[in-house]
């Protein structure tokens, strides 16, 4: 199917495992963004990347790594998951070009740290 | 990227038009004025978006004043669908100024029977 989609919906990890998230989309937007929802905040940009092996830093970067091999996915990795990282992740996505360029955003990935 | 001012909550009768507003005081000549909705549990949504003329679109019309500062989301017609928290957000257009986005915590929007 045509789309941005993330995996998986839910997690649940305990405190100091590494987990991933995983994002995919089929449009070959140049843009990808990670994003952190957590209540009393709007969303906070993790990371993004303009293209495939060019990543950068947003807001929120610290305990989290990003990849990007291929253009249509853009991993999410926490290194070693803490209480703090327990949120909803958004990925999204956009083209690159001038004028009419909103960002497609994925479900979700709802993460609990135990 | 200029900041946006929402109403934390607003609500709405069903079938009625739903107008929410955003200041945006000190958004530059080439900032875009962006909505989004997010539906519970969902991600975000893109609605429409402008610069300085109303816009219309199959969702949704964009009003923004003459002078850019504030601007305002028109739902026609509301459902009960269209209970979610929407926000406004000014950027450049391209795409990379996504990178740039501040979220606040938008209008909650409740639409009742």
């Amino acid at each position: 199917d045509a789309g941005i989609t993330q995996s998986p919906r839910y997690k649940i990890t305990e405190t100091g495992r590494q987990v991933t998230l995983m994002c995919h989309q089929t449009w070959s937007h140049s843009y990808m963004f990670w994003y952190r929802q957590d209540l009393g905040h709007g969303l906070r940009l993790i990371y993004y990347s303009a293209a495939a092996d060019i990543t950068d830093k947003g807001e929120v970067p610290d305990g989290y790594v990003v990849s990007r091999s291929k253009t249509e996915n853009f991993p999410l990795t926490l290194e070693s998951a803490t209480r703090s990282q327990t949120s909803v992740y958004f990925c999204a996505s956009t083209f690159d070009r001038s004028g009419n360029t909103e960002a497609f955003f994925g479900q979700g990935t709802r993460l609990t740290v135990v | 990227d200029a900041k946006t001012t929402q109403p934390p909550s607003m609500d709405c009768a069903e079938g009625r038009a739903a107008n929410l507003p955003c200041n945006h005081s000190t958004i530059s000549g080439n900032e875009y004025v962006y909505w989004y909705r997010q539906i519970h549990s969902q991600g975000p949504q893109y609605i429409i978006h402008g610069l300085k003329n109303n816009e219309t679109n199959e969702m949704a019309s964009l009003i923004i004043t003459e002078d850019r500062k504030s601007s305002t989301l028109i739902l026609p017609h509301a459902t009960l669908r269209d209970t979610a928290v929407y926000y406004c957000i000014v950027r450049l257009s391209d795409a990379g100024n996504n990178r740039k986005l501040i979220w606040g915590l938008g209008t909650s929007l409740a639409v009742n029977p």
